[in-house]
């Protein structure tokens, strides 16, 4: 089973700066990764796939980058909204896996 | 619009099966597939697998091989997922979304399964 490791666990910023997170894969994804935005009571969003694709009615401050084995979600400049927790998921030979999640909070 | 409505709130005693429904609609049911994901309370996302409603192809976690099955009826273009052999760390709320594991991009409300005696 491929592992997603996802840092930092946390993400401590005020609304206006930027914010970097990385998902690691424990082996090559190719491009099959996905960035999903999730608040609480709610299901997912998703932000990203095929690593660095915005979904329908992304803004476009959403960016993700890499491939193989490491990733990064860059939000350009954080509004209130998006403070939330975010995960990255990669499906390779049919199995998939999601990373443990990075919290993103306000400082 | 897609839609994608879930079959309400589940308690069952362990050793239990459940089955929950996914109602598709706002699209073609046949185009894409279905993935069922679980979160437990408190807890990040686990991947449960995947079925193709266009010719019922399944990918199930190897975890969960054996003890969960998925179908499709597309007369009524509704997933279903139905895990067997109920324990205490299968509660969670359970999701269905559109599409492939890398790429889910409409998701159901959630459904809550607790099991407890």
């Amino acid at each position: 089973e491929i592992v997603l490791t996802q840092s930092p666990a946390t993400l401590s910023l005020s609304p206006g700066e930027r914010a970097t997170l990385s998902c690691r894969a424990s082996q090559s994804v190719s491009s099959y990764l996905a960035w999903y935005q999730q608040k609480p009571g709610q299901a997912p969003r998703l932000l990203i796939y095929d690593a660095s694709n915005r979904a329908t009615g992304i803004p476009a401050r959403f960016s993700g980058s890499g491939s193989g084995t490491d990733f990064t979600l860059t939000i350009s400049s954080l509004e209130p909204e998006d403070f939330a927790v975010y995960y990255c998921q990669q499906r390779s030979n049919w199995q998939a896996t999601f990373g443990q999640g990075t919290r993103l909070e306000i400082k | 619009q897609v839609q994608l409505v879930q079959s309400g709130a589940e308690v069952k005693k362990p050793g239990a099966s459940v089955k929950v429904s996914c109602k598709a609609s706002g699209y073609t049911f046949t185009s894409y597939g279905i993935s069922w994901v679980r979160q437990a309370p408190g807890q990040g996302l686990e991947w449960m697998g995947w079925i193709s409603a266009y010719n019922g192809n399944t990918n199930y976690a190897q975890k969960l091989q054996g003890r969960v099955t998925m179908t499709t009826d597309t007369s009524t273009s509704t997933a279903y997922m139905e895990l067997r052999s109920l324990r205490s760390d299968d509660t969670a709320v359970y999701y269905c979304a559109r599409g492939p594991p890398e790429g889910s991009d409409y998701w159901g409300q959630g459904t809550l399964v607790t099991v407890s005696s």
